[in-house]
């Protein structure tokens, strides 16, 4: 069983290009999230995307990033414009349905770290 | 809750004793709790979770326990083993929302 398989693993881009990860969910799993993690911090929620829909985003940068969920294909998470502060370690997750509150787990990739040099 | 840009907390244990790793979450709400494991490098890893009508639950090696008046949460592992050393993270969320809240994290170490 693949897991959630997250591509490239490790970027460098230099400041002002553009960063694309991509991340395919579990089998069966329709529903994704992206989450950031600074060295030596706890992951922090960016967004949830179901197929073609964008559910929360309530934690993604107002500028420069964005998401989708395609009907085919991957998800993408593409930053615009890097700066330095951009630099951390994305992961995208998935789960077969909605509400983590009734217990449905929620599976992370090995994740993309994201240098900004 | 949210964590800050602080240094990891640290725990150094025996090979083959016990290891409680604690964790205060934010939300009184907050009705699913789930425990990851992340080693260096990779994605965190699911141990074990507990809805807020349990107070305790019970894996292979790992137990978690929930004190919902003190909003609070653990991890025990039984008889670590060097494999266990990774930063242990508590996530909390709610019915109806489709988001982890991820705690700060505890380095566990093992030492021989």
């Amino acid at each position: 069983n693949a897991g959630v398989m997250q591509n490239p693993r490790h970027l460098v881009r230099r400041r002002g290009q553009e960063a694309r990860l991509r991340c395919s969910p579990m089998k069966g799993h329709s529903h994704v999230y992206w989450y950031r993690q600074l060295p030596e911090e706890g992951l922090k929620f960016m967004v949830y995307l179901q197929k073609e829909n964008i559910i929360d985003e309530s934690g993604m940068p107002k500028e420069r990033f964005s998401a989708e969920f395609p009907k085919e294909g991957p998800s993408i998470l593409r930053i615009q414009q890097v700066v330095r502060g951009d630099s951390a370690a994305y992961f995208c997750a998935s789960s077969p349905r909605t509400s983590t509150g009734s217990g449905n787990t929620i599976y992370f990739g090995e994740g993309s770290w994201l240098t900004v040099v | 809750g949210e964590s800050v840009g602080l240094h990891l907390p640290t725990l150094s244990v025996q090979e083959g004793d016990n290891s409680i790793i604690n964790c205060a979450y934010s939300n009184s709400a907050s009705d699913y709790f789930i425990w990851y494991k992340q080693e260096s490098g990779k994605g965190p890893q699911f141990i074990i979770d507990i809805r807020s009508n349990m107070d305790k639950r019970q894996g292979q090696r790992v137990t978690v326990l929930l004190n919902k008046t003190v909003k609070h949460l653990s991890l025990q592992i039984a008889a670590t083993q060097p494999g266990d050393s990774a930063v242990y993270f508590c996530a909390e969320s709610f019915q109806g929302a489709q988001k982890l809240v991820f705690g700060q994290g505890t380095r566990l170490t093992i030492n021989p």
